[in-house]
């Protein structure tokens, strides 16, 4: 079946554009990460989202960055006034329950280059 | 914050040995350890995980082992072939994944 989803897969920005990237989760999935991957380094958190809604949001690094799931589905992610320390790869991961112990699945990422 | 701490940053084995890399975690109320192997330019993927209850998990070539007391875990990979190289990273979860920084491992043939 369908995995999860990201568009756009790469994306670049001029210092200061708005941009927003969208995540489609596995049909059904209830909970819905968003992780920041700098190169060469781990993924780091950002914002979690039990069906609509937004549980946590303590990762996301400014008021520049903002998410939602208004159907408790797809998901996007807006960054806005974009700086250079904001490239980096998004990725988004879906769960089937909000269990812990349940696997997150990964999508492909966002690419995002501020230029 | 909760973190965990990867070791080593880069592992570089002969084909056929085995490899092992260890990780540590702070956050207690942890009851859930992945790892997932990432390539170059890929989604990370899942190859094992371990649950709270359970001290050691095996999967064919693949073995993790969950120290609570202690707050370790380690990944072990036996008989380590080319297609192994790639970035290993640990994490922990309550509910969000805290991760490792990663380790690089290489495969000399």
């Amino acid at each position: 079946g369908a995995g999860v989803s990201q568009s756009p897969r790469y994306k670049v920005a001029k210092r200061g554009q708005d941009v927003a990237l969208r995540c489609d989760p596995i049909s059904g999935h209830v909970s819905l990460f968003w992780y920041q991957q700098a190169l060469g380094q781990g993924p780091e958190f950002l914002t979690y989202f039990q069906n609509e809604a937004q549980l946590d949001k303590s990762g996301l690094p400014s008021d520049r960055f903002f998410a939602e799931r208004p159907e408790g589905s797809v998901s996007t992610l807006k960054i806005q006034r974009t700086q250079q320390e904001d490239s980096a790869v998004y990725l988004c991961a879906s769960s089937a329950t909000s269990a812990a112990s349940n696997e997150q699945f990964f999508g492909p990422g966002t690419r995002l280059t501020v230029l | 914050g909760e973190n965990v701490e990867q070791h080593p940053s880069t592992l570089s084995v002969q084909e056929g040995d085995s490899a092992v890399i260890k990780c540590t975690y702070s956050d207690s109320a942890s009851n859930y350890f992945p790892w997932y192997k990432q390539e170059l330019g890929k989604r990370p993927q899942l190859i094992i995980d371990i649950r709270s209850n359970v001290g050691e998990k095996k999967d064919q070539r693949i073995a993790v082992t969950l120290n609570k007391t202690a707050k370790h875990f380690s990944l072990h990979i036996t008989e380590t072939q080319p297609e192994d190289s790639a970035v290993y990273f640990c994490a922990s979860r309550n509910y969000q994944l805290i991760w490792g920084a990663g380790t690089k491992l290489i495969i000399k043939p």
